[in-house]
């Protein structure tokens, strides 16, 4: 089956832009977690949903990050006025969420480069 | 609060040989722990997981780890490395008290390997 897929992969914004990264999670699972990936850097996480309740938005670095996922599958993560700071590739996780497998699988990711 | 150390950002093996990459966790209690690659351009791949039970874990491409209570560590082994090995190579830890949460990654290490 398909895995987790990530859209665009890649971004080009000017400062000051808003951009929509969108993340398509493994059919049927239930928790999907965002992580920041700055260059040289591990993943860092950002914010987790178990279906459609953000559970955990701790990890977003400012008010203009914004996630949702209002149907419980499709995820979208949202940078509004992009700064420089925000460069950075943002990878998408998805798993079952239950006793048998809380294993992440992870996307290619989205590379954002603000210019 | 859960952190992982990978102490070595960059190390370079020959083929054919051996190679271990370090990881160190702290958390306060039983951890969840993983290993995953990343290739050029890829997303991540988990290679290992260790959740309970037996120390010395077997994870996919021949690579095996060994979690070490009194030590806090959880190293990555393959008895012989192969080109294709060359990677990025992240530690991670996860609650197990809360299995379906976020996951710390360490820095990472970048191994390169020598014909």
């Amino acid at each position: 089956g398909a895995g987790v897929s990530q859209s665009p992969r890649y971004k080009v914004a000017k400062r000051g832009q808003d951009v929509a990264l969108r993340c398509d999670p493994i059919s049927g699972h239930v928790s999907l977690f965002w992580y920041q990936q700055a260059l040289g850097q591990g993943p860092e996480f950002l914010t987790y949903f178990q279906n459609e309740a953000q559970l955990d938005k701790s990890g977003l670095p400012s008010d203009r990050f914004f996630a949702e996922r209002p149907e419980g599958s499709v995820s979208t993560l949202k940078i509004q006025r992009t700064q420089q700071e925000d460069s950075a590739v943002y990878l998408c996780a998805s798993s079952w969420g239950q006793e048998s497998s809380y294993e992440q699988y992870f996307g290619p990711g989205t590379r954002l480069t603000v210019t | 609060a859960q952190s992982v150390t990978q102490p070595d950002i960059h190390i370079t093996v020959s083929e054919g040989a051996s190679l271990e990459l370090r990881c160190n966790y702290s958390y306060g209690a039983t951890p969840y722990l993983f290993w995953y690659v990343q290739s050029p351009g890829q997303g991540l791949q988990l290679l290992l997981k260790y959740f309970s039970g037996d120390t010395l874990v077997q994870g996919i491409k021949g690579f095996e780890a060994e979690f070490k209570r009194s030590q806090s560590s959880f190293n990555l082994r393959k008895p012989s490395v192969h080109w294709s090995d060359a990677a990025e190579y992240f530690c991670a830890v996860g609650a197990a008290v809360n299995r379906d949460d976020k996951i710390i990654f360490g820095k990472g290490t970048r191994l390169h390997i020598l014909p």
